[in-house]
């Protein structure tokens, strides 16, 4: 049974760098595609990117800029970086097994607010 | 790319049917045949319930039905129950750099 868990600081301040990890079983983290999905309170969904085979990434155009998706094998998880960060990168982030438009199985999401 | 359309909210009674458009373009729903459905409750991570137009997800009702004419998809839910009540989102694959496209959301009211 695969189960993905995100955790992270819950609060970051506007410009600095919103860092949040996502812990993998059930699951080989070498293979398959780890998507990042996030949503503002009240709001919809938005996909901010994915990696590949612990290799390949691709990111939301809107957000390329600012993203870094990454694994770290040795503690089975994967990591999501968005720097620059305002008070609209405030959401729900999720992590999703797929690399779209097809996400299989969710974290239960962590809430970060931006705000100083 | 923008967001895929959805209506904001669709209602209906236990026992009837209601379908929830979503509309593209010709550059992600009229291209390709990869539209997902996704169910979310309140405070829970969203579930997939469509892939691929028209596949049910393992364990989700046939009471579920995806389809796709031209750039619009549709989720038909038929015998409408109580539980049904929750936001839908619809995802498209809308080429490489953009493999999930979401819309902005359908909220199902079961009165």
């Amino acid at each position: 049974q695969v189960q993905l868990q995100e955790s992270g600081p819950g609060l970051v301040k506007p410009s600095e760098t919103l860092s949040l990890t996502c812990a993998v079983s059930g699951l080989s983290i070498s293979s398959g595609y780890l998507s990042w999905i996030r949503q503002p309170p009240g709001k919809g969904l938005e996909w901010i990117g994915y990696i590949s085979d612990s290799v390949t990434t691709v990111y939301n155009p809107s957000l390329r800029s600012r993203v870094t998706i990454s694994v770290d094998t040795s503690r089975n998880q994967y990591s999501l970086k968005l720097s620059s960060v305002t008070a609209a990168d405030t959401a729900l982030y999720f992590c999703a097994t797929g690399g779209g438009p097809s996400f299989n199985d969710w974290g239960q999401g962590t809430l970060v607010t931006v705000s100083s | 790319q923008s967001a895929l359309t959805q209506p904001a909210s669709v209602s209906g009674s236990p026992g009837q049917s209601i379908t929830i458009s979503c509309t593209g373009t010709s550059s992600d729903i009229g291209r390709y045949n990869l539209v997902s459905w996704y169910q979310q409750h309140p405070g829970k991570a969203p579930t997939l319930i469509i892939y691929e137009v028209t596949k049910r997800s393992s364990g989700v009702s046939p009471r579920f039905t995806g389809s796709k004419s031209g750039s619009t998809a549709s989720l038909t839910i038929s015998g409408l129950h109580t539980e049904d009540e929750a936001d839908y989102y619809c995802c498209s694959y809308a080429g490489g750099n953009t493999p999930g496209l979401f819309g902005g959301g359908t909220k199902l009211t079961v009165l």
